[in-house]
């Protein structure tokens, strides 16, 4: 069965630092990789996603990369703000079968961006 | 272009009570999905709609019924509410092609006394 770790839990970084959120993952047939942002309270927003295929995605700030032989993603954020201050999660999307179309989450990164 | 939306945003049902949670999409999606989320445990899938007309289990569907009305809404039904059903829930909707990305709800928070 397809487990998803986040480390840290938690992390608090001053502003304008950048910083790194992993992401690791124990099966590594994997379709995709789903970077999502959830703020507390609210539902999740997509981020950034990365197809087996690829090794990273951009998108403003955030660089995702993948290295699915070794079962890892890295997000991140450069030049950080307190209004990224929020929870991000990761998730694998597996191949084809009876679980294809599941998402399997990590725990997610609470991360607090210090002004 | 409203996206994923869910009703109610907040619920507080008894023990034993049903309640059916709705959830709509407007950007013509083929597959729709319904999770929980519960601290330490993350998002776990209940059930999900490959496409309209299919309804599969996830990962922890006992306890719930799921009913894809057409394309746009998918619905979970709690027969008979329990404690440990208290969580949030949340919706989601992909194009269902290859590779695409899941967009979410903004969830329903149950709290089940």
């Amino acid at each position: 069965k397809q487990e998803v770790t986040q480390i840290p839990a938690a992390l608090s970084v001053p502003e304008g630092e950048n910083l790194v959120l992993n992401c690791s993952f124990t099966d590594s047939a994997i379709y995709n990789l789903q970077w999502f942002r959830q703020d507390p309270g609210k539902g999740l927003t997509s981020l950034l996603l990365i197809q087996s295929s690829q090794r990273e995605q951009t998108s403003g700030r955030l660089n995702a990369s993948l290295d699915k032989s070794s079962g890892r993603s890295t997000l991140y954020i450069a030049a950080s703000q307190p209004g990224d201050s929020a929870t991000y999660l990761c998730a694998v999307k597996e191949g084809s079968g009876a679980g294809s179309y599941q998402l399997t989450f990590g725990k997610g990164t609470k991360l607090s961006v210090i002004p | 272009n409203a996206g994923v939306t869910q009703t109610p945003k907040f619920q507080v049902l008894k023990t034993g009570q049903s309640m059916t949670l709705q959830c709509a999409q407007d950007m013509n999606h083929n597959s729709m999905y319904w999770y929980r989320q519960d601290p330490g445990m993350g998002l776990r899938l209940i059930y999900y709609s490959a496409s309209e007309g299919t309804t599969d289990k996830g990962e922890v569907p006992n306890g719930y019924n799921v009913s894809r009305l057409n394309k746009r809404e998918f619905s979970l039904r709690l027969e008979s509410a329990a404690p440990s059903q208290t969580s949030v829930y949340f919706c989601a909707s992909r194009t269902g092609t290859s590779g695409s990305e899941q967009y979410f709800g903004p969830g329903t928070r149950l709290t089940v006394t």
